[in-house]
């Protein structure tokens, strides 16, 4: 069965300092990939997709960044973080129908 | 642009009652909507999809229907019980990109 994988579960980053969230799935070939993030009582925001390695369409042009390194492998990445960075950060994965699934989260205090 | 709107941000019903929520599209006439439960600190879980040529889908005490002429998705919860409190999300795939927009949710609690 397929599983995906979220870390860290929680960190918390001063101001303008780096970040790096790694998912990675298990089970399959081939994965859709999304990033979404949903700040506190807030809906669920996509910010990037992939449909293969190399391949990332981003729908929030601010300081983050995704990469797809390897097939089942995606990251999302920030060089200086904001305040309004903080959120909880879901990774999820779809074989290519319309279900997508989502990894555990994390959950991410910009201080 | 394509929204999809759940106006109810919370619904409080009695065990064993119905729960009914609901989800509004516009501009955009979706092949599928989705609904998916989440629970405080977790990543949403799916539920239920539904056609657009399919009035109605079952699963268990799960309901959801799906009306083109409203534009609406109805959820149905029906016995409901505590163990059902959770934040309720629809979800449909988006012309021109393979992500899905959800909807705000609706958080259902459910009294003993």
């Amino acid at each position: 069965s397929q599983t995906i994988h979220q870390w860290p579960a929680t960190l918390v980053q001063p101001v303008g300092s780096p970040l790096s969230l790694e998912c990675t799935v298990e089970g399959t070939s081939n994965p859709n990939l999304y990033w979404y993030r949903q700040a506190a009582g807030r809906g669920l925001q996509l910010l990037f997709y992939s449909v293969g390695i190399g391949q990332i369409s981003s729908e929030v042009p601010q300081n983050l960044s995704a990469s797809r390194p390897q097939d089942r492998q995606f990251i999302l990445s920030s060089k200086k973080l904001l305040l309004s960075d903080s959120g909880f950060y879901l990774c999820a994965w779809s074989p290519g129908t319309q279900v997508i699934y989502f990894g555990e989260g994390s959950w991410l205090t910009v201080v | 642009s394509q929204k999809i709107e759940q106006n109810s941000e919370a619904l409080n019903i009695q065990e064993g009652k119905t729960a009914t929520l609901t989800c509004n599209y516009t501009n955009y006439s979706p092949a599928y909507l989705q609904w998916y439960r989440q629970d405080p600190g977790r990543g949403p879980v799916f539920l239920l999809l539904i056609r657009e040529n399919e009035k109605e889908k079952r699963k268990e005490r799960l309901k959801v229907t799906f009306d083109t002429t409203l534009k609406q998705s109805l959820f149905h919860i029906t016995a409901s019980q505590p163990a059902d409190s959770a934040t309720y999300l629809c979800a449909r795939m988006d012309t021109g990109r393979r992500a899905l927009t959800f909807g705000s949710g609706t958080r259902l609690q459910v009294q003993p």
